[in-house]
């Protein structure tokens, strides 16, 4: 499978624990982007890297978040200290141009 | 105003009718606009991008009116699997990320 692969596809976890996500991109894809999504809202966006180099990040990102690209392959999302807040689907996408392409996501659950 | 919106529907229409949905944009140098389909608990996936000179592929056809900042999804023959939720996205002009609606939900009915 080439498409863009993340892991866990689920996760639950109680208030306060760290969880860190893993997406890993389609092979020649530069840009990678991290979206949340809750139910009845269109994908939320975190952050973006080009290469390895994250050039932007919401301000709804929390420090409690953070997202790595060490070597402009794999990414990893983590989020510190988590609340029932946090609770979403979050979903990778990778592009080499202006279309996207998305990940299966992993749904969290903060219980 | 959200720089994406779209009417969140849902929208109930009779298997082999036709459906219109529109999403409006605030950015008027927006340059690249897509529709995604998202089913239930899965991740969005590209239907098609939309071309200043309006697209077609096979029963869909996708339309960008710049004047209005609007840009629309025409479903024709309308199938059962058709239904999910559609999902506009509009690229940002400064980078290359896409700013989201937040779907129009799309039910259709034997």
């Amino acid at each position: 499978d080439t498409g863009v692969s993340q892991d866990p596809r689920h996760k639950i976890t109680k208030r306060g624990q760290n969880v860190t996500f893993r997406c890993d991109p389609i092979s020649e894809h530069n840009r990678l982007y991290w979206y949340r999504q809750t139910l009845g809202q269109g994908p939320e966006f975190l952050t973006y890297f080009q290469n390895e180099a994250q050039l932007e990040k919401s301000r709804l990102l929390s420090d409690r978040f953070s997202a790595e690209r060490p070597k402009g392959s794999f990414s990893t999302l983590e989020i510190q200290r988590t609340e029932q807040g946090d609770s979403a689907m979050y979903l990778c996408a990778s592009s080499s141009g202006t279309v996207a392409f998305f990940g299966q996501g992993t749904r969290l659950t903060v219980v | 105003r959200k720089e994406v919106e779209q009417d969140p529907g849902p929208f109930n229409v009779p298997e082999g009718a036709t459906v219109a949905f529109n999403c409006t944009y605030s950015n008027s140098a927006s340059q690249s606009f897509f529709w995604y389909r998202q089913d239930c608990r899965k991740e969005p996936k590209l239907l098609m991008s939309v071309y200043s000179s309006g697209n077609e592929d096979g029963r869909f056809t996708a339309q960008l009116n710049r004047a209005s900042q609007y840009i629309s999804l025409l479903i024709r023959d309308s199938k059962l699997s058709d239904s999910a939720t559609y999902l506009c996205a509009v690229n940002k002009v400064s980078n290359y990320q896409l700013i989201w609606g937040a779907g129009t939900k799309l039910i259709i009915k034997p």
